[in-house]
């Protein structure tokens, strides 16, 4: 299996920009997480989706911030317009609904000038 | 919510000792307890799990205890190697959502 694929791995952007994070979970799993990760908040979940549909999206920061799975192989994340503070590493992860042990990508290293 | 607290952040100890990280949550309902391990510029890595079923479960040098009572779970690491050196999450779940809910890390360093 090759696991959670996330592309791109790195990002510069230039503040005001749109950026689209793109994320694959493992095949055969049916809920799918977008994380951020930066040394001053550590790890913080995002969004979750099961089933394609989004459960909770409590840890979106803002409306700049949006989610989409439109089908069980491939979710976005997308943020616009970007802003340095967003600079981060986000993680994508994926499980069997039921199962709980949840996988991770490789990440998307974002940075915003 | 749920409110997971992990201690120490920094555990330094050298090779061949063991290490013991802790954490504490807040809701009841919990009892899925995951121990992620996160190399420098690596993604997170489930190392081992344990469910309120049960108090102790092992793997190899890898240990996790809990104490549903206490609200509290610790990952024990025997014989310490350089190679155990990263960060390490706890974190905690419930049967009704699926999310986990993190600890704040410990970074463990073992020292030659």
């Amino acid at each position: 299996d090759a696991g959670v694929i996330q592309s791109p791995r790195h990002e510069v952007t230039e503040m005001g920009q749109e950026v689209t994070l793109r994320c694959k979970p493992i095949s055969g799993h049916n809920s799918l997480f977008w994380y951020r990760q930066t040394m001053m908040r550590g790890l913080e979940l995002l969004i979750y989706f099961n089933n394609n549909v989004p459960i909770d999206d409590s840890g979106m920061p803002e409306d700049r911030f949006s989610a989409k799975m439109p089908n069980a192989s491939f979710s976005t994340l997308k943020i616009q317009p970007s802003e340095p503070r967003d600079s981060a590493v986000y993680f994508c992860a994926s499980s069997l609904l039921g199962a709980r042990e949840q996988y991770f990508g490789p990440g998307t290293r974002l940075t915003v000038t | 919510g749920e409110n997971v607290e992990q201690h120490p952040s920094t555990l330094s100890v050298q090779e061949g000792d063991s290490a013991v990280i802790k954490c504490t949550y807040s809701d009841s309902a919990s009892n899925y307890f995951p121990w992620y391990k996160q190399e420098l510029g690596k993604r997170p890595q489930l190392i081992i799990d344990i469910r309120s079923n049960v108090g102790e479960k092992k793997d190899q040098r890898i240990a996790v205890t809990l104490n549903k009572t206490a609200k509290h779970f610790s990952l024990h690491i025997t014989e310490t190697q350089p190679e155990d050196s990263a960060v390490y999450f706890c974190a905690a779940s419930n049967s009704g959502a699926n999310n986990l809910f993190f600890g704040t890390g410990t970074r463990l360093t073992v020292i030659p």
